[in-house]
């Protein structure tokens, strides 16, 4: 499979907890980005990275929520200490560098804070 | 800020019907407009990229264009199958390198 790959589809966690999510993106690729989407709505940018440089964060990534992507590869999102509004769906995609390229997504690791 | 609209919200056509699905957005400097579908729980599958020199693209029965000077987009579906029950989301990269999601239109093809 050479698509975007997302570890874990679902993860359920208690508050307080952290967790972390795995994002494998299309190997030539150079930029990954993660977004988070709540029930009925679109999904919101969280932030982004260019080979290993994370060049953009979205003021919804508070500062319990770090993201890495280590020599350009894969990427984690860890959420530290965990609350209930945490819940959501977090979907990772990655696209080549340019304006005109077409992203493509992961089927997305669905959290439910307990 | 780019803001993205979808409409209608939801939207149950009977099979083999054609059908029009809207989108607008407010920032007419988009790079391109993709079109995806998210099946229930499920990541999002893109189904078409429209470049911003481009008007239109289509892939089988899928027809989207493109006009920026309105901020408008539609994805044409002819003779729609029950298979084709998503939720179908628009969206549009900017200058900010990141997209703009609407909040989609969940379709139901009726048998």
């Amino acid at each position: 499979d050479t698509g975007v790959s997302q570890d874990p589809r679902h993860k359920i966690t208690k508050r307080g907890q952290n967790v972390t999510f795995r994002c494998d993106p299309i190997s030539e690729h150079n930029r990954l980005y993660w977004y988070r989407q709540t029930l009925g709505q679109g999904p919101e940018f969280l932030t982004y990275f260019q080979n290993e440089a994370q060049l953009e964060k979205s003021r919804l990534l508070s500062d319990r929520f770090s993201a890495e992507r280590p020599k350009g590869s894969f990427s984690t999102l860890e959420i530290q200490r965990t609350e209930q509004g945490d819940s959501a769906m977090y979907l990772c995609a990655s696209h080549t560098t340019g304006r005109y390229t077409e992203a493509f997504f992961g089927q997305g690791t669905r959290l439910t804070v307990v | 800020k780019q803001e993205v609209t979808q409409i209608p919200a939801a939207l149950s056509v009977p099979e083999g019907e054609n059908l029009v699905l809207n989108c607008s957005f407010t920032d007419s400097a988009i790079y391109n407009l993709q079109w995806f579908r998210q099946d229930p729980g499920k990541g999002l599958t893109s189904l078409l990229l429209i470049q911003s020199s481009q008007r239109e693209q289509t892939s089988g029965r899928l027809n989207a264009s493109l006009d920026k000077s309105s901020g408008r987009s539609t994805l044409y579906i002819a003779a729609s199958q029950p298979g084709d029950s998503a939720t179908y989301l628009c969206a549009g990269l900017t200058g900010a390198n990141n997209l703009f999601f609407g909040t989609g239109t969940r379709l139901t093809v009726i048998p």
